[in-house]
């Protein structure tokens, strides 16, 4: 069964420092992995997707992702954070079994909080 | 821009009570969605639906069932509700086909309390 690990579970950073926060992730064939925020009292939106080509993708607010299928990780990352970055990441991975679902296998969330 | 409404932002109920949480997305998708998102655990999901009338279970489908009468409309059902399911609940919808890589589209969901 596909499942989705996120190592950290809170992160607490000041302004202009690096992030990175990682996601691997368990399953053989292809898949297709994104990322998605969470602002607070906001929905879930989507930060970037991966599903072929170059594995470095780029997405909203600049935060970027890497996918290196060797170590099926997908680890999300931005240069300098902003206060207004705070909010719950989640990564979440789909088997691209070419069926007519759109299933997602989510991580339990990373909770980002930025310091002035 | 895909818009993807929940019926209620705050919900309380009681014990043993029937709730019905409802979904409407406005994009014709065909794939809609619900999951409960609760600290440390992450989305689960609970029931997904694939057309009108068709539905499957999640990962957590106990205590729940699902109604889609309409291709825009997926309702959640608590049949009794029990303090155990009180969480947030999101609803989602996404496009079919494309190798799977559509994104999801989601609610901004209903915080249930069953007291």
């Amino acid at each position: 069964a596909q499942s989705v690990s996120q190592h950290n579970h809170h992160v607490i950073l000041s302004e202009a420092a690096s992030l990175e926060l990682g996601c691997n992730y368990s399953y053989g064939g292809t898949v297709n992995l994104f990322w998605y925020v969470q602002y607070p009292g906001q929905h879930l939106q989507l930060l970037l997707k991966y599903f072929s080509g170059d594995p470095l993708v780029k997405g909203i607010k600049g935060f970027e992702a890497e996918f290196i299928k060797s170590k099926f990780s997908f680890n999300l990352r931005k240069p300098s954070v902003q206060w207004s970055d705070t909010a719950e990441y989640f990564c979440a991975v789909k088997g691209n079994y070419g069926g007519a679902t759109n299933k997602l296998i989510f991580g339990t969330g990373t909770l980002l909080a930025v310091q002035p | 821009d895909v818009k993807v409404t929940q019926s209620s932002r705050y919900l309380v109920k009681r014990t043993g009570e029937k709730v019905f949480l409802e979904c409407v997305q406005d994009m014709d998708h065909e794939n809609m969605f619900w999951y409960r998102q609760d600290p440390g655990l992450g989305l689960r999901l609970i029931y997904f639906s694939y057309d009108v009338k068709m539905k499957e279970k999640g990962d957590i489908p106990e205590g729940y069932s699902v109604s889609r009468e309409k291709k825009e409309r997926f309702s959640l059902i608590l049949e009794s509700a029990s303090t155990n399911q009180t969480s947030m609940y999101l609803c989602a919808s996404g496009e079919t086909g494309g190798r799977g890589n559509q994104p999801q589209h989601f609610g901004d969901g209903t915080r249930l309390s069953i007291l």
